[in-house]
C-alpha cells in the first residue's frame, strides 16, 4: 500500500521555463511534508518543506503547494536550471514523528539547456 | 560541520553472508533513521534509534537490525543476505525535536549481493 505516490516518473524541461512536480498522498494523518532532491552517488539532501496548517511556502525559485482536500502537493521550479536535474522525492510524516518518513518513489527532473 | 559519514559506501556480499553498515550522525543529533531504497522504489524505513533505543521500526523482516551507541553512531546488520537485499542504505539523522525536522542523510552504502 503506496501512501505517498510519485505519478510520474521522469520529467523534461527546458532551461528558464516552470518545473512541477507532483505528489499524492492517501494517509490523512500526514501534517508535514517534504521535498527531497538526490543527485547520483550522493544521499537526499533537504529541499523545502511545508505543514499541513499552510497551502503555500516558498523558498528562492522553489514553492511548494498544499492541497489538503484532493490530498495533493506540488513542487515548482522556477526558472528551472540545468543544475535542478536530478531525482526529487516526496516524502509525508505526521503526528510530530519526523524521523520516519514516508516516500514517494521519486521522479527524474532532466531540465535541457 | 561535518555530515552524516557512511561506511563502507560499496560492497559486495554473496547470499547467506551477513553485512554491518555504519553511520555516524552530524555532531549534535541525538537521533538516526535508516532506510532502503531500491530500483524502481522510493526509500523505505527500516527503524529508527535515538539514545541507544529503537523507537520505531519499519516493515522489514528480522533479519535486519539496528543499534545505537552512547556517542549516537549507528549500526545496521542484515543476516543471511538476499539477492533483493542488494539496495543503497541510507543512514539520516536529526535532532529529533518536537515538530517540525529535517533529516540529513549521507550519501548511503551501496549493498550487492551476488
Amino acid at each position: 500500500d503506496q501512501q505517498v505516490k510519485q505519478n510520474s516518473p521522469s520529467l523534461s524541461v527546458q532551461e528558464g521555463r516552470i518545473s512541477i512536480l507532483n505528489c499524492d498522498y492517501t494517509n490523512s494523518m500526514f501534517d508535514y511534508f517534504l521535498w527531497y532532491k538526490k543527485y547520483p552517488a550522493e544521499g537526499p539532501t533537504f529541499l523545502i518543506s511545508i505543514s499541513s496548517i499552510k497551502d503555500k511556502n516558498e523558498d528562492g525559485r522553489f514553492t511548494v503547494f498544499l492541497n489538503k482536500s484532493a490530498k495533493h502537493l506540488s513542487l515548482h521550479i522556477v526558472p528551472s536550471q540545468p543544475g535542478d536535474s536530478a531525482v526529487y522525492f516526496c516524502a509525508a510524516s505526521s503526528g510530530g514523528s519526523n524521523y520516519k518518513l514516508t516516500f514517494g518513489k521519486g521522479t527524474l527532473l532532466t531540465v535541457n539547456p | 560541520k561535518a555530515g552524516v559519514t557512511q561506511t563502507p559506501r560499496y560492497l559486495i556480499k554473496t547470499r547467506g553472508q551477513q553485512v554491518t553498515l555504519s553511520c555516524s550522525p552530524i555532531s549534535g543529533h541525538r537521533s538516526v533513521s535508516w532506510y532502503q531504497q531500491t530500483p524502481g522504489q522510493g526509500l523505505q524505513f527500516l527503524f529508527e534509534y535515538f539514545s541507544e533505543t529503537q523507537r520505531n521500526k519499519g516493515n522489514f523482516p528480522g533479519r535486519f537490525s539496528g543499534r545505537q551507541f552512547s556517542n549516537s553512531r549507528s549500526e545496521m546488520n542484515v543476516s543471511t543476505l538476499e539477492l533483493g537485499d542488494s539496495a543503497l542504505y541510507l543512514c539520516a539523522s536529526s535532532q529529533a525535536q518536537r515538530g517540525a525536522n529535517v533529516l540529513t542523510f549521507g550519501a548511503g552504502s551501496r549493498l550487492t549481493v551476488l
